[in-house]
């Protein structure tokens, strides 16, 4: 298994471009979640999904920010329009059940907004 | 992928009672080792960025040290108490991320 896949790896964009983030968990993985680390928050829960479906956006950061999971093989992060303070890593990570040690991270999308 | 392996999966302790795990990863060329303590589906709270051999830090009852030249780092806990109850996650920072599985434990009052 390859593991969770993130991609782009790296995303330079100019300040007011729309950002699309992807992420493809691990095959029979029913829990995704995404989560933003920054040097000020350090790593932060933005959105998780059960069954594709949205659980809990409640670390959404604003209404420029939205995921969406159409099928249990893919999901997106979007951010339109994108600000300079939007600069971080972003993690994807897929789980089969909500265990505390079954979860798999992705190595992560390094977005920098310019 | 660079595998970062964390030992063992889980762990239940008695409360009072001291526990260690392990954070093992093959490369020592790398920016910086993190620990995490991590509740389900919550945001992971920082616990060390650890980027020289040997160092050695420490916050409350908890505290970690780093080996490069072996490729471990150990997570100590003194005096463990039920609200340490959670996973401890280590991740590697190597320009890119690669986080282990995570150790979870369990401290029974």
């Amino acid at each position: 298994d390859a593991g969770v896949i993130q991609s782009p790896r790296h995303e330079v964009t100019e300040m007011g471009q729309e950002v699309t983030l992807r992420c493809k968990p691990i095959s029979g993985h029913n829990s995704l979640f995404w989560y933003r680390q920054t040097m000020m928050r350090g790593l932060e829960l933005l959105i998780y999904f059960n069954n594709n479906v949205p659980i809990d956006d409640s670390g959404m950061p604003e209404d420029r920010f939205s995921a969406k999971m159409p099928n249990a093989s893919f999901s997106t992060l979007k951010i339109q329009p994108s600000e300079p303070r939007d600069s971080a890593v972003y993690f994807c990570a897929s789980s089969h059940t909500l265990t505390p040690y079954g979860y798999t991270f992705g190595s992560g999308t390094r977005l920098t907004v310019v | 992928i660079l595998n970062v392996e964390q030992s063992p999966q889980s762990l239940h302790v008695q409360e009072g009672d001291s526990t260690n795990f392990t954070c093992s990863f093959p490369s020592s060329n790398f920016y910086a080792l993190h620990w995490y303590r991590w509740e389900t589906a919550k945001s992971p709270e920082a616990l060390f960025v650890m980027t020289l051999n040997g160092d050695e830090k420490k916050k409350g009852r908890i505290s970690a040290t780093l080996n490069t030249k072996e490729g471990y780092s150990y997570l100590y806990i003194k005096g463990s108490q039920p609200e340490d109850s959670a996973t401890y996650l280590c991740a590697l920072d190597q320009a890119q991320f690669y986080f282990g599985t995570g150790t979870s434990l369990t401290v029974i009052p």
